[in-house]
């Protein structure tokens, strides 16, 4: 079974507007914690925010928020005021905390903001 | 710059050439860890250290490719006869971990292999 999965393969978003992009993990371990990653056509994978499974909030990073759903193992991101610069792959991502530490990755999602 | 590093950024080799590509990572992180990326994809596990050992290889990644971290600074990722189906992009990522989950890794720029 697949640890992360990103159903969207390309979003597309107005400028200004908000977009949520979604993941959904697998996982028995209790403690695990999760990412999102952009990478730009440059290749440069930037790191967004981070949400630790014991978190009792939700992660916020300036524009960017995390809406964390234990029960349904989802954690997708959110983007408010999209920038034309937003425009890259997103990728969700996982560490187990006691099976190694091996990350898991995700498909992408390809974000494209229109202006 | 203070960010992970990689050299070279390209690489076009022939098949069954062996290649080494580098990592600097950011100087206080005592993890390193390298990952491949095709086309599409999200980066993929092949290894990672902490501080000088080898901690954890992928079952996936085959005996052609061999990591070293010597000093637990800088590291290697060598390829020995190269096949096609080695073409990818290589990242390095360095993290400092300290405590459980918040293991944020940081990326360098990658170096993308093409085996002709």
């Amino acid at each position: 079974a697949q640890k992360i999965t990103q159903t969207q393969p390309g979003m597309f978003v107005q400028e200004k507007e908000a977009v949520t992009l979604d993941c959904t993990y697998d996982t028995s371990d209790p403690s695990y914690g999760l990412f999102w990653y952009k990478q730009p056509s440059s290749g440069e994978m930037i790191f967004l925010i981070y949400q630790g499974s014991y978190d009792q909030q939700n992660a916020t990073e300036g524009r960017y928020s995390l809406n964390f759903q234990k029960a349904r193992k989802s954690a997708n991101l959110v983007i408010s005021a999209s920038q034309l610069g937003d425009s890259a792959m997103y990728f969700c991502a996982m560490r187990e905390l006691n099976t190694g530490n091996q990350f898991y990755f995700g498909t992408g999602t390809s974000l494209t903001v229109i202006p | 710059d203070t960010g992970v590093s990689q050299n070279p950024r390209h690489k076009i080799t022939k098949r069954g050439q062996n290649v080494t590509f580098r990592c600097d990572p950011i100087s206080e992180h005592n993890r390193l860890y390298w990952y491949r990326q095709t086309l599409g994809q999200g980066p993929e596990f092949l290894t990672y250290f902490q501080n000088e050992a080898q901690l954890e290889k992928s079952r996936l990644l085959s005996d052609r490719f061999s990591a070293e971290r010597p000093k637990g600074s800088f590291s290697t990722l060598e390829i020995q006869r190269t096949e096609q189906g080695d073409s990818a992009m290589y990242l390095c990522a360095s993290s400092l971990a300290l405590t459980g989950l918040t293991d944020t890794q940081y990326f360098g720029p990658g170096t993308r292999l093409t085996v002709l």
